[in-house]
């Protein structure tokens, strides 16, 4: 069974400093990878995806993940967080179903703190 | 991308009583999703919706707690029946179209039980 460690609760920075949220993740296969955002009382907006290819890959409001298979992680990174950036961050991996789609497993989140 | 609609988006309810949670998705979709977010933890799945078959259960839900219709390609409804304090939680719909790697959301029901 495939699982997603996350091992921030919790990162404080300060606003137009550099991010990097940890995810680590264990699946037999390929994975297909994915970062979440959640804002308070919003839903969840995803940030970025991998399935295969070039192993960095962008996303939108300037995010960027890279996967490193010989590490088992997909780490998340802003080069300049902005406070707008605060939020609940999920990694997730996901199997692929045989009748279509992706069933995900979701880390426990880390909460981003922006201080300005 | 697909929109996903689900309502209602916020509830009270009292002990030993039952509420359903409709999802709407406004393109057709394969699979639907039903998640649960209890207070400061992550989303666990609670079954799998594939339109035409019975709903797949995640460990730890059972059908007979978590009842889920799929009548059709856009829409799946979740019931938390006989609520607990303990079944407070955000409850949230997904969906993936067949070919459609990327898993949508919808905003959530927030369901708070006394």
């Amino acid at each position: 069974a495939q699982s997603v460690t996350q091992p921030d609760i919790h990162i404080t920075v300060s606003e137009g400093a550099s991010l990097e949220l940890r995810c680590n993740y264990s699946y037999g296969a390929t994975p297909y990878l994915f970062w979440y955002v959640q804002s308070p009382g919003q839903g969840l907006q995803l940030l970025l995806k991998y399935f295969s290819g070039d192993t960095l890959v962008q996303g939108i409001k300037g995010f960027e993940a890279e996967f490193k298979r010989s590490q088992s992680s997909f780490n998340l990174r802003k080069p300049s967080v902005h406070w707008s950036d605060a939020a609940e961050y999920f990694c997730a991996v996901g199997a692929w179903l045989t009748g279509g789609g992706n069933k995900l497993t979701f880390g426990t989140g880390t909460q981003l703190k922006v201080e300005l | 991308s697909a929109v996903i609609s689900q309502k209602p988006s916020r509830d009270i309810c009292q002990r030993g009583t039952s509420l359903t949670i409709q999802c709407q998705v406004d393109s057709q979709v394969t699979m639907m999703f039903w998640y649960r977010q209890q207070p400061g933890q992550s989303l666990t799945l609670i079954a799998t919706a594939n339109q035409g078959s019975e709903a797949t259960y995640e460990s730890g839900f059972v059908i007979d707690k978590f009842p889920i219709s799929r009548p059709n390609l856009t829409f799946s409804t979740l019931t938390v029946s006989n609520m607990s304090p303990e079944d407070s939680s955000i409850y949230l719909c997904s969906a993936t179209g067949p070919y459609n790697e990327k898993l949508f959301f919808g905003s959530g029901t927030q369901l708070s039980v006394l």
